[in-house]
């Protein structure tokens, strides 16, 4: 079964601080996914990350994955206060039913 | 482009009661999922469907039910709701191992 962990759960920072929240899962996937979802709202879809060493970049974020460590971060850099949200890390299962499991996500706040 | 939208937006029900939630998507995509997403936990899999007329379970599917008589369309149905149902519904559909693109949730209340 795969499990999908994110950490931290929390996180409150500063503005123009940086920081990474990390996912780590459990089985082999060739894709991974980051969402963002803004309080009562639908989740948006940020980065997918195809191969090993991937690194994709969208303003202040960046997200990159490891598939040997089966490790994905992703950065933020001088954060601001509109990147207050949750994030979601998501991986793919194996097969052709292309079921994503998601972490718990990460609640950021950046306070200015 | 409508994209996926889910009805009713928010629906109160008492225990025992039954309802459905409908899911209908414009983009053709083949694959459709029903997720629920509790404070702390994050979004769980309750079924799936990999095209028309296709349904499977995924990591929470007791006390559940769906259909997807049509391509665009991905019904969920509670036969017997419980407050342990309480929890805000997305529907999400892919056209294959892309992004998935979510509903605007529907939130139910179970008393």
């Amino acid at each position: 079964e795969l499990k999908v962990e994110q950490n931290p759960l929390f996180l409150s920072m500063q503005e123009g601080k940086n920081y990474t929240i990390y996912c780590n899962y459990s089985t082999t996937s060739d894709r991974l996914y980051w969402y963002r979802q803004d309080p009562g709202k639908s989740l948006e879809s940020l980065f997918v990350l195809l191969s090993n060493g991937a690194v994709k970049q969208e303003g202040r974020l960046m997200a990159s994955l490891d598939t040997k460590a089966r490790l994905s971060t992703l950065h933020i850099t001088a954060a601001v206060h509109d990147l207050s949200a949750t994030y979601f890390c998501a991986v793919i299962s194996g097969g052709s039913n292309y079921k994503l499991t998601f972490g718990k996500g990460t609640l950021l706040t950046v306070n200015p | 482009n409508a994209g996926v939208t889910q009805t009713p937006k928010f629906r109160v029900l008492k225990t025992g009661q039954s309802m459905t939630l409908l899911c209908a998507q414009d983009m053709n995509h083949e694959y459709m999922y029903w997720y629920r997403q509790d404070p702390g936990m994050g979004l769980r899999l309750i079924h799936y469907s990999v095209g028309e007329g296709t349904t499977a379970k995924g990591e929470v599917p007791d006390g559940y039910n769906v259909s997807r008589l049509k391509k665009q369309n991905f019904l969920l149905g509670l036969e017997s709701a419980a407050p342990s149902q309480t929890s805000v519904y997305f529907c999400a559909s892919s056209p294959g191992p892309s992004p998935l693109h979510f509903g605007n949730g529907t939130r139910l209340t179970v008393t």
